[in-house]
């Protein structure tokens, strides 16, 4: 099974920041990445898919790069409505596993 | 627009059965790989099983596998979870999860199953 490790856990950051989310794998994944958004009582919501690509309607604000066994999810400034947990997932290998998430606060 | 609804969560005890439902439209529902999430009190998300959209194939994670069944019926655009065996460490928000490419691109509001004496 391929573990999935986010850092950091917390990122406390104030509107209009950047934010640097880091997601590594314990073995190659090639460009089989993607990263959700999860807001508590919501529906999680997929924002980028192989490593770098926009899922439909996300804003350009949020950009993923990457390959292999490190990946860079970047929010370039943060709106209020970022602060939320994100998770990292790869669909190299079966099993499908999931990071443990990097929750963004209000700094 | 892709709607999923998840229903059936319930307060069961260990050792209990539950059965999920989770009624789809918006999208040819047979076309597409389907999914179970689930994610415990404080926790993060944890894929449990998936099916391929003609049903034919299956996958488990190995903390469901042998007690969890996946289905799907396509003449009703519904996706199902047999949960057998229920354990306390089973409690969570069941999220129901359209696949796209190995990713997932749509998810339900989730239902709570409880498992608790």
């Amino acid at each position: 099974e391929i573990v999935l490790t986010q850092s950091p856990a917390t990122l406390s950051l104030s509107p209009g920041e950047r934010a640097t989310l880091s997601c590594r794998a314990s073995q190659s994944v090639s460009s089989y990445l993607a990263w959700y958004q999860h807001k508590p009582g919501q529906a999680p919501r997929l924002l980028i898919y192989d490593a770098s690509n926009r899922a439909s309607g996300i804003p350009a604000r949020f950009s993923g790069s990457g390959s292999g066994t490190d990946f860079t999810l970047t929010i370039s400034s943060l709106e209020p409505e970022d602060f939320a947990v994100y998770y990292c997932q790869q669909r190299s290998n079966w099993p499908v596993t999931f990071g443990p998430g990097t929750k963004v606060d209000i700094k | 627009e892709v709607q999923l609804m998840e229903s059936g969560g319930d307060l069961v005890q260990p050792g209990g059965s539950l059965r999920l439902s989770c009624a789809a439209s918006g999208f040819t529902f047979s076309t597409y790989a389907m999914n179970w999430v689930r994610q415990a009190p404080g926790k993060g998300l944890e894929w449990v099983s998936s099916i391929s959209g003609s049903g034919g194939s299956t996958y488990y994670a190995d903390s469901v596998k042998g007690r969890f069944t996946i289905s799907r019926d396509n003449s009703k655009n519904t996706l199902y979870l047999q949960m057998n065996s229920l354990r306390a460490e089973d409690t969570a928000v069941f999220y129901c999860a359209k696949g796209w490419s190995g990713y997932i691109d749509h998810w339900g509001q989730g239902t709570l199953v409880t498992v608790s004496s």
